[in-house]
């Protein structure tokens, strides 16, 4: 079975710096990968996929990630953050075989703080 | 377009007593998930349904939860005889497919459970 790791419970980033949250999976192929934020008492939003091709993907409100098959990783960036990113971040994958059988398998998530 | 549309928002329920959760998932979307939140566990998948169909339930438990997406209205999670350990933040997303690059799982904001 899939799994998700983000190793980085919480981080702590100053307003305007630059942030990375980490994500790997275990699968034996290629997943659909995803990320969402959820802020307090609110769903998911989602910021941004990857299927295929393009191993950069470009998602809302200023965020990328990665996709890196070597390292089975998926790493959320954005280069300058705002007050309004504090949330928590979920990395997802689904192994895409169809049917969305077993639903997407996500990571315990991220908690970002910015820091004024 | 509406987003997926969940309610109630919160749900107080003592033990004993049964709980109904609905989901109206986003227009032209028919095929739902359930996911519960719970604390210290994150996201986990209980159920996949397209009309009128349970295609993937392995993630529901055995007893006391159940769930069904009619022909006509929303879906609903129900959970009969609540216990504490049921408090949680349920979830329920929506996607256009179940597979391929239109598998897209969108959020609601979720139902937050209480049982006293």
């Amino acid at each position: 079975a899939q799994s998700v790791t983000q190793p980085d419970i919480h981080i702590t980033v100053s307003e305007g710096a630059s942030l990375e949250l980490r994500c790997n999976y275990s699968y034996g192929a290629t997943p659909y990968l995803f990320w969402y934020v959820q802020s307090p008492g609110q769903g998911l939003q989602l910021l941004l996929k990857y299927f295929s091709g393009d191993t950069l993907v470009q998602g809302i409100k200023g965020f990328e990630a990665e996709f890196k098959r070597s390292q089975s990783s998926f790493n959320l960036r954005k280069p300058s953050v705002h007050w309004s990113d504090a949330a928590e971040y979920f990395c997802a994958v689904d192994t895409g075989t169809g049917g969305g059988a077993d639903g997407l398998t996500f990571g315990k998530g991220t908690h970002l703080i910015i820091q004024p | 377009n509406a987003g997926v549309m969940q309610n109630p928002r919160h749900l107080v329920r003592r033990r004993g007593q049964e709980a109904r959760l609905r989901c109206s998932p986003m227009k032209g979307h028919s095929h739902v998930y359930w996911y519960r939140q719970l604390p210290e566990e994150g996201l986990k998948f209980m159920v996949y349904l397209q009309k009128e169909n349970i295609i993937d339930e392995s993630g529901m438990p055995k007893e006391r939860f159940s769930a069904e997406f009619p022909k006509e209205g929303p879906s609903i999670l129900r959970i009969q005889q609540v216990v504490r350990g049921d408090s949680a933040a349920y979830f329920c997303a929506s996607s256009p497919t179940g597979a391929g690059e239109e598998y897209i799982p969108y959020f609601g904001a979720g139902t937050r459970l209480s049982v006293l």
